[in-house]
Protein backbone atom coordinates (compact mmCIF):
# COMPACT_ATOMS: atom_id res chain seq x y z
CA UNK A 1 0.00 0.00 0.00
CA UNK A 2 1.64 3.31 -1.15
CA UNK A 3 1.47 6.20 1.04
CA UNK A 4 1.40 9.41 -0.33
CA UNK A 5 3.79 10.35 -2.78
CA UNK A 6 4.85 13.74 -4.72
CA UNK A 7 7.02 14.51 -7.35
CA UNK A 8 9.47 16.01 -7.99
CA UNK A 9 11.71 15.68 -4.72
CA UNK A 10 13.59 18.65 -5.53
CA UNK A 11 13.06 21.63 -7.93
CA UNK A 12 14.82 24.98 -8.63
CA UNK A 13 13.04 27.74 -10.47
CA UNK A 14 14.31 31.56 -10.44
CA UNK A 15 12.24 34.47 -9.71
CA UNK A 16 9.13 35.04 -11.46
CA UNK A 17 8.90 31.46 -12.89
CA UNK A 18 6.11 29.15 -12.70
CA UNK A 19 6.20 26.01 -10.57
CA UNK A 20 3.51 22.52 -10.58
CA UNK A 21 4.27 20.60 -7.97
CA UNK A 22 2.18 16.94 -7.90
CA UNK A 23 0.53 14.88 -5.22
CA UNK A 24 -1.17 11.19 -5.26
CA UNK A 25 -2.58 10.59 -2.15
CA UNK A 26 -2.61 7.71 -0.31
CA UNK A 27 -5.33 4.78 -1.51
CA UNK A 28 -8.43 4.93 0.17
CA UNK A 29 -7.80 8.70 0.98
CA UNK A 30 -9.73 11.15 -0.82
CA UNK A 31 -8.67 14.49 0.33
CA UNK A 32 -5.58 16.25 -0.08
CA UNK A 33 -4.09 19.01 1.77
CA UNK A 34 -1.13 20.99 1.22
CA UNK A 35 1.34 22.48 3.30
CA UNK A 36 4.37 25.03 3.06
CA UNK A 37 7.17 24.29 5.51
CA UNK A 38 9.76 27.26 5.69
CA UNK A 39 13.28 26.30 7.21
CA UNK A 40 12.39 26.45 11.03
CA UNK A 41 8.71 26.36 11.03
CA UNK A 42 6.20 24.75 11.39
CA UNK A 43 3.91 23.33 7.97
CA UNK A 44 1.58 26.43 7.43
CA UNK A 45 -1.85 25.05 5.94
CA UNK A 46 -1.87 26.61 2.18
CA UNK A 47 -5.39 25.16 0.77
CA UNK A 48 -7.22 21.39 1.13
CA UNK A 49 -8.90 19.77 -2.03
CA UNK A 50 -12.22 17.48 -1.49
CA UNK A 51 -14.44 16.55 -4.30
CA UNK A 52 -12.09 18.77 -7.17
CA UNK A 53 -12.80 21.51 -5.23
CA UNK A 54 -10.93 24.08 -3.01
CA UNK A 55 -12.97 23.31 0.31
CA UNK A 56 -11.15 25.54 2.43
CA UNK A 57 -7.85 27.70 1.93
CA UNK A 58 -5.13 29.50 4.48
CA UNK A 59 -3.61 32.61 4.20
CA UNK A 60 -1.96 32.37 1.39
CA UNK A 61 -1.97 35.00 -2.69
CA UNK A 62 -3.89 34.44 -4.88
CA UNK A 63 -0.98 32.79 -6.61
CA UNK A 64 -0.60 29.76 -4.66
CA UNK A 65 -3.24 27.43 -6.56
CA UNK A 66 -4.23 23.57 -7.00
CA UNK A 67 -6.56 21.32 -8.90
CA UNK A 68 -7.81 18.20 -7.73
CA UNK A 69 -8.48 15.46 -10.56
CA UNK A 70 -11.22 12.61 -10.75
CA UNK A 71 -8.20 9.86 -9.22
CA UNK A 72 -7.89 12.18 -5.86
CA UNK A 73 -4.05 13.01 -7.51
CA UNK A 74 -3.73 17.09 -6.47
CA UNK A 75 -1.44 19.98 -8.37
CA UNK A 76 -0.16 22.98 -6.37
CA UNK A 77 0.98 25.64 -8.78
CA UNK A 78 3.04 28.89 -7.80
CA UNK A 79 3.01 31.48 -10.08
CA UNK A 80 5.53 34.55 -10.40
CA UNK A 81 7.25 32.87 -8.14
CA UNK A 82 9.67 35.16 -5.35
CA UNK A 83 12.04 34.31 -3.39
CA UNK A 84 10.20 33.45 -0.20
CA UNK A 85 8.27 30.80 -1.79
CA UNK A 86 11.55 28.78 -0.94
CA UNK A 87 10.19 26.28 1.06
CA UNK A 88 9.69 22.31 1.35
CA UNK A 89 5.92 21.91 0.37
CA UNK A 90 4.03 18.89 1.71
CA UNK A 91 1.14 17.46 0.30
CA UNK A 92 -1.20 15.39 3.12
CA UNK A 93 -4.10 13.34 2.69
CA UNK A 94 -6.69 11.77 4.67
CA UNK A 95 -9.88 10.03 4.55
CA UNK A 96 -13.14 11.88 3.77
CA UNK A 97 -15.99 11.68 6.28
CA UNK A 98 -18.04 13.08 8.79
CA UNK A 99 -15.47 12.06 11.75
CA UNK A 100 -12.84 12.93 9.80
CA UNK A 101 -11.01 13.95 12.71
CA UNK A 102 -8.20 11.55 11.17
CA UNK A 103 -4.44 11.71 11.07
CA UNK A 104 -3.35 13.55 7.81
CA UNK A 105 -0.90 11.46 6.06
CA UNK A 106 2.28 13.56 4.54
CA UNK A 107 4.12 13.03 2.15
CA UNK A 108 7.64 13.27 1.51
CA UNK A 109 7.38 17.29 0.90
CA UNK A 110 9.25 18.87 -2.67
CA UNK A 111 11.73 21.35 -1.43
CA UNK A 112 11.71 24.39 -3.79
CA UNK A 113 14.73 26.66 -4.18
CA UNK A 114 13.77 29.89 -5.83
CA UNK A 115 16.77 31.57 -6.97
CA UNK B 1 -0.26 35.57 14.45
CA UNK B 2 0.68 32.19 15.74
CA UNK B 3 -2.02 30.15 17.53
CA UNK B 4 0.17 27.29 18.57
CA UNK B 5 2.80 27.50 19.91
CA UNK B 6 6.06 25.72 21.11
CA UNK B 7 7.86 27.56 23.32
CA UNK B 8 11.01 25.34 23.78
CA UNK B 9 12.71 24.80 19.80
CA UNK B 10 14.92 22.32 21.40
CA UNK B 11 15.46 18.88 24.77
CA UNK B 12 17.81 16.99 25.23
CA UNK B 13 17.01 14.01 27.39
CA UNK B 14 19.12 10.76 28.79
CA UNK B 15 18.18 7.70 26.98
CA UNK B 16 15.28 5.56 29.61
CA UNK B 17 14.29 8.90 31.14
CA UNK B 18 11.47 11.18 30.23
CA UNK B 19 10.94 13.60 27.55
CA UNK B 20 8.05 16.13 28.17
CA UNK B 21 7.43 18.38 24.80
CA UNK B 22 4.94 21.46 25.44
CA UNK B 23 2.61 22.89 23.35
CA UNK B 24 0.05 25.96 23.62
CA UNK B 25 -2.20 27.44 21.70
CA UNK B 26 -4.63 30.31 22.18
CA UNK B 27 -7.84 29.58 19.90
CA UNK B 28 -10.76 28.14 21.80
CA UNK B 29 -12.45 27.10 18.98
CA UNK B 30 -9.45 23.87 19.22
CA UNK B 31 -10.89 20.76 19.30
CA UNK B 32 -8.63 18.24 18.24
CA UNK B 33 -5.01 17.85 18.95
CA UNK B 34 -2.19 16.22 17.26
CA UNK B 35 1.56 15.27 17.57
CA UNK B 36 3.75 14.64 14.30
CA UNK B 37 7.51 13.17 14.43
CA UNK B 38 9.48 14.95 11.74
CA UNK B 39 13.20 13.10 10.86
CA UNK B 40 14.87 15.23 7.86
CA UNK B 41 14.20 14.83 4.44
CA UNK B 42 10.84 13.02 4.94
CA UNK B 43 7.29 14.33 5.98
CA UNK B 44 5.99 14.47 9.00
CA UNK B 45 4.60 11.02 10.68
CA UNK B 46 1.35 10.79 12.94
CA UNK B 47 2.26 10.02 16.37
CA UNK B 48 -0.91 10.45 18.55
CA UNK B 49 -3.74 12.91 19.25
CA UNK B 50 -6.19 13.93 21.58
CA UNK B 51 -9.78 15.06 21.42
CA UNK B 52 -11.31 17.84 23.08
CA UNK B 53 -13.54 15.79 24.87
CA UNK B 54 -10.80 14.10 26.87
CA UNK B 55 -7.87 15.19 29.11
CA UNK B 56 -5.53 12.08 28.07
CA UNK B 57 -4.40 9.82 25.39
CA UNK B 58 -2.20 7.30 25.75
CA UNK B 59 -0.17 4.82 22.99
CA UNK B 60 2.57 2.96 24.09
CA UNK B 61 5.52 4.77 25.31
CA UNK B 62 3.80 7.94 24.14
CA UNK B 63 0.84 10.14 26.18
CA UNK B 64 -0.62 13.42 25.31
CA UNK B 65 -2.21 15.71 28.10
CA UNK B 66 -4.93 18.14 27.19
CA UNK B 67 -5.51 20.90 29.77
CA UNK B 68 -8.12 22.80 28.25
CA UNK B 69 -8.57 25.36 31.23
CA UNK B 70 -5.07 26.52 30.40
CA UNK B 71 -5.18 25.60 26.81
CA UNK B 72 -1.92 23.50 27.37
CA UNK B 73 -1.29 20.47 26.35
CA UNK B 74 1.82 18.26 26.17
CA UNK B 75 3.83 15.23 25.03
CA UNK B 76 5.20 12.46 27.25
CA UNK B 77 7.42 9.63 25.97
CA UNK B 78 8.36 7.32 28.51
CA UNK B 79 11.41 5.82 28.33
CA UNK B 80 12.99 7.89 25.75
CA UNK B 81 14.94 6.09 23.08
CA UNK B 82 17.90 7.59 21.15
CA UNK B 83 15.51 6.92 17.81
CA UNK B 84 12.63 8.59 19.19
CA UNK B 85 15.43 12.10 18.25
CA UNK B 86 13.86 14.20 15.84
CA UNK B 87 11.35 16.80 15.64
CA UNK B 88 7.99 16.84 16.85
CA UNK B 89 5.29 19.08 16.06
CA UNK B 90 2.10 19.94 17.76
CA UNK B 91 -0.73 20.59 15.71
CA UNK B 92 -4.34 21.95 16.15
CA UNK B 93 -7.49 21.62 14.34
CA UNK B 94 -11.41 23.27 14.77
CA UNK B 95 -13.93 21.72 12.65
CA UNK B 96 -15.43 23.79 9.81
CA UNK B 97 -17.33 22.90 7.82
CA UNK B 98 -16.51 19.73 7.32
CA UNK B 99 -12.95 20.41 6.74
CA UNK B 100 -10.23 20.21 9.07
CA UNK B 101 -7.19 22.28 8.35
CA UNK B 102 -4.51 21.78 10.99
CA UNK B 103 -2.31 24.75 12.78
CA UNK B 104 0.98 23.60 13.24
CA UNK B 105 3.26 24.90 16.00
CA UNK B 106 6.88 25.67 15.10
CA UNK B 107 8.56 22.04 16.56
CA UNK B 108 10.67 21.25 19.22
CA UNK B 109 14.06 19.19 18.17
CA UNK B 110 14.17 16.09 20.91
CA UNK B 111 17.45 14.68 21.18
CA UNK B 112 18.20 11.66 23.09
CA UNK B 113 21.59 10.91 24.39
CA UNK B 114 22.59 7.05 24.19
Amino acid sequence: DAGVTQSPTHLIKTRGQQVTLRCSPKSGHDTVSWYQQALGQGPQFIFQYYEEEERQRGNFPDRFSGHQFPNYSSELNVNALLLGDSALYLCASSPKGSLSYNEQFFGPGTRLTVL
Amino acid sequence: DQQVKQNSPSLSVQEGRISILNCDYTNSMFDYFLWYKKYPAEGPTFLISISSIKDKNEDGRFTVFLNKSAKHLSLHIVPSQPGDSAVYFCAASASTSGTYKYIFGTGTRLKVLA
